[in-house]
């Protein structure tokens, strides 16, 4: 099945920093998602997004829909400790109801 | 809140055993699916299913089954387990409405000896 693209794949940052990922696809998707994973658990919606161009916080957290309707970023502002997990973005297509995930970004916030 | 129930969190089994693996949503969502993950490969579909007593395959589904007898359940079923059936398993709904999300349960770790 189809996979998205994202980066990075892992990333080191210090308490405070703030931190981007991002995903791509080849194809248009209609819908974005964002999640976060820790270890031994089950994923968890950060945000979700339906509209090219939707711009959409929870929090420090702000994720964007893009233009093209082909990628999407996440940012977290200000990192905290508890920030540390696997974060991966799904998307749907237009036609069907599966979804497809990207490979994930691991992130490690140094105290 | 959307509630993705996984019955068991851990098990351990035999080569051979048969293994079910339940979950159960509280929102009435249309579609359900089984994922494994594996570090490396991602998140991989194994069956989903749109109705009740409808499936899918997905793309792994060599060696698994499943079972929507009612709504909210999905059931995954390994008929003889094998040590590559080791994984961490993911089920998830979805409404399967037009601004669609996926919500996921707490993941089931199988480790088969």
């Amino acid at each position: 099945g189809q996979q998205l693209n994202q980066s990075p794949q892992s990333m080191f940052i210090q308490e405070g920093e703030d931190v981007s990922m991002n995903c791509t696809s080849s194809s248009i998707f209609n819908t974005w998602l964002w999640y976060k994973q820790d270890p031994g658990e089950g994923p968890v919606l950060l945000i979700a997004l339906y509209k090219a161009g939707e711009l959409t916080s929870n929090g420090r957290l702000t994720a964007q829909f893009g233009i093209t309707r082909k990628d999407s970023f996440l940012n977290i502002s200000a990192s905290i400790p508890s920030d540390v997990g696997i974060y991966f973005c799904a998307g749907q297509l237009n036609t069907g109801n599966q979804f497809y995930f990207g490979t994930g970004t691991s992130l490690t916030v140094i105290p | 809140d959307v509630k993705v129930t996984q019955s068991s969190r851990y098990l351990v089994k035999r080569t051979g055993e048969k293994v079910f693996l339940e979950c159960v949503q509280d929102m009435d969502h249309e579609n359900m699916f089984w994922y494994r993950q594996d570090p490396g490969l991602g998140l991989r579909l194994i069956y989903f299913s749109y109705d009740v007593k409808m499936k899918e395959k997905g793309d792994i589904p060599e060696g698994y089954s499943v079972s929507r007898e009612k709504k909210e359940r999905f059931s995954l079923i390994l008929e003889s387990a094998s040590t590559n059936q080791t994984s961490m398993y993911l089920c998830a709904s979805a409404p399967g409405t037009v601004e669609n999300t996926i919500y996921f349960g707490e993941g089931s770790w199988l480790t088969v000896v």
